[in-house]
C-alpha cells in the first residue's frame, strides 16, 4: 500500500540558510499535517491543511511557512535557520472524518 | 486542552514476556480516539492500533491490544509475546478535531520499550 512520502531523508544546513521539505500523502488523503520532533521530545504539531487550505496552525515560527498544493503535495519551507530547528520533521496524512493518521519516515534536519 | 501522561520513561521485558504500557488521557470531548504509535531507533513513527471511544470492545491488532478503560481515561497497550524487533520508544496520542476537517494530535512523552533475549 502506498505511504506517506517525505523528501529529503536527511538535511544538513547552516545557520541562516533556508529548508524546504515536500511531502507526498497517501493517494486520496485530503488532509496533511507536519510535525517537528526535537532530539528526546515527543512530536508537536506545526501546521495542517484540509483541501488545500490551511486548517490549523500550532507552535510554527513565524520563520517556517507551508502549502499544499493542487496535486496534495506540502511542502515545509524554513528560513534564518537555528541551531534549534535540528529535529526530526514528520508529515502525515488522513482522510476527512477518517481517525486514521499515517506518518511518513521523516526527514532530519540537522543545522550546524 | 488535551493532555496524554505515560508513567513509565522506560522499560525491560523479556523475549516472548507480554508487557503493558500504561496511557492515561484527559480531554473535555465527549467523543474521542486514542492511538498508539510506534518509534525504532531508525525514527519513523509506525501505527499500531487505534480505540474510539464509543467503540464496545477493546481494541486489537495481532499481539496488539489495548486495555481501553473509560472511566479511569486509561488506554493502557498491551504488547503480547515480545520479540527483539519491538524494541522502540512507544507514544499514546489523542487527536483534537479543530474544524474543517484535521486533527491535531497531542502525544505523551513516550515509554522506551527495552526487550532482553
Amino acid at each position: 500500500a502506498a505511504g506517506v512520502i517525505q523528501s529529503p531523508r536527511h538535511l544538513i544546513k547552516e545557520k541562516r540558510e533556508t529548508a524546504t521539505l515536500k511531502c507526498y500523502p497517501i493517494p486520496r488523503h485530503d488532509t496533511v499535517y507536519w510535525y517537528q520532533q526535537g532530539p528526546g521530545q515527543d512530536p508537536q504539531f506545526l501546521i495542517s491543511f484540509y483541501e488545500k487550505m490551511q486548517s490549523d496552525k500550532g507552535s510554527i515560527p513565524d520563520r517556517f511557512s507551508a502549502q499544499q498544493f493542487s496535486d496534495y503535495h506540502s511542502e515545509l519551507n524554513m528560513s534564518s535557520l537555528e541551531l534549534g530547528d535540528s529535529a526530526l520533521y514528520f508529515c502525515a496524512s488522513s482522510l476527512v472524518l477518517d481517525y486514521g493518521y499515517t506518518f511518513g519516515s521523516g526527514t532530519r534536519l540537522t543545522v550546524v | 486542552a488535551q493532555k496524554i501522561t505515560q508513567t513509565q520513561p522506560g522499560m525491560f521485558v523479556q523475549e516472548k514476556e507480554a508487557v503493558t504500557l500504561d496511557c492515561t488521557y484527559d480531554t473535555s470531548d465527549q467523543s474521542y480516539g486514542l492511538f498508539w504509535y510506534k518509534q525504532p531507533s531508525s525514527g519513523e513513527m509506525i501505527f499500531l492500533i487505534y480505540q474510539g471511544s464509543y467503540d464496545e470492545q477493546n481494541a486489537t491488532e495481532g499481539r496488539y491490544s489495548l486495555n481501553f478503560q473509560k472511566a479511569r481515561k486509561s488506554a493502557n497497550l498491551v504488547i503480547s509475546a515480545s520479540q527483539l524487533g519491538d524494541s522502540a520508544m512507544y507514544f499514546c496520542a489523542i487527536p483534537k478535531g479543530t474544524g474543517a476537517g484535521s486533527y491535531q494530535l497531542t502525544f505523551g512523552k513516550g515509554t522506551k520499550l527495552s526487550v532482553i533475549p
